[in-house]
């Protein structure tokens, strides 16, 4: 399966300020996903970046709020902007590998203070 | 509105015994079905994928799919204390390939 990085691994960030995550992965992937899971929820699905196209956003987020690049098979980054403490949460990347199955980083685990 | 429903839990297993986790789901045209395990603080990991009718088994974990139940269940044999996780069913949409993800049950295994 392919192995995904994401940088940082945590980071307190004020709020009104921006972060960008980054997903990188060990191979060329066509999706990628990009999920916030809040503590003891499940995973919600922002949105998919496909390489070559605008991102995919689900219902409840923005581009202007989470803007997604995907400019490369490899690689991708996902701003959260405007922060409030609202934002707090592990944001993960995933990959689909093989056509069928979703492989995850090991997230981003975020405070908004 | 697609759903995947499991018992959140938690469910407790003494050690060694059959530890059972079920999901249910809504859309009766899905193919692809999975299994993920995430310990506290870490990402999900992909234990088991199945996509036909029947058991799938691979070393103390079997995967059991019910397409007429729209039922798809995890067995783990001789459970282990560090079986101890939460495990999140999800279910692949046909219409648009995305992962609808259950809310997860937490399995504690007690030594």
């Amino acid at each position: 399966s392919a192995v995904i990085s994401q940088k940082p691994s945590r980071d307190i960030c004020q709020r009104g300020t921006s972060l960008t995550i980054q997903c990188q992965v060990d191979s060329q992937v066509t999706m990628m996903f990009w999920y916030r899971q809040q503590p003891g929820q499940s995973l919600t699905l922002i949105a998919t970046a496909n390489q070559g196209s605008e991102a995919t956003y689900e219902s409840g987020f923005v581009i202007d709020k989470f803007p997604i690049s995907r400019p490369n098979l490899t690689f991708s980054t996902l701003t959260v902007s405007n922060m409030s403490p609202e934002d707090s949460s592990i944001y993960l990347c995933s990959v689909e590998d093989r056509g069928y199955e979703q492989y995850f980083g090991p997230g981003t685990r975020l405070t908004v203070t | 509105q697609k759903e995947v429903e499991q018992n959140s839990g938690p469910l407790s297993v003494p050690e060694g015994a059959i530890a059972s986790l079920n999901c249910t789901y809504s859309d009766r045209v899905s193919q692809s079905f999975f299994w993920y395990r995430q310990y506290s603080g870490k990402s999900p990991e992909l234990i088991m994928s199945i996509y036909s009718n029947g058991d799938k088994e691979d070393g103390r974990f079997t995967a059991q799919l019910n397409k007429a139940s729209q039922y798809v269940s995890l067995l783990i044999r001789d459970s282990q204390p560090s079986d101890s996780a939460t495990y999140l069913c999800a279910v692949k949409a046909v219409s648009n390939y995305q992962l609808i993800w259950g809310a997860g049950t937490k399995l504690i295994i007690k030594p």
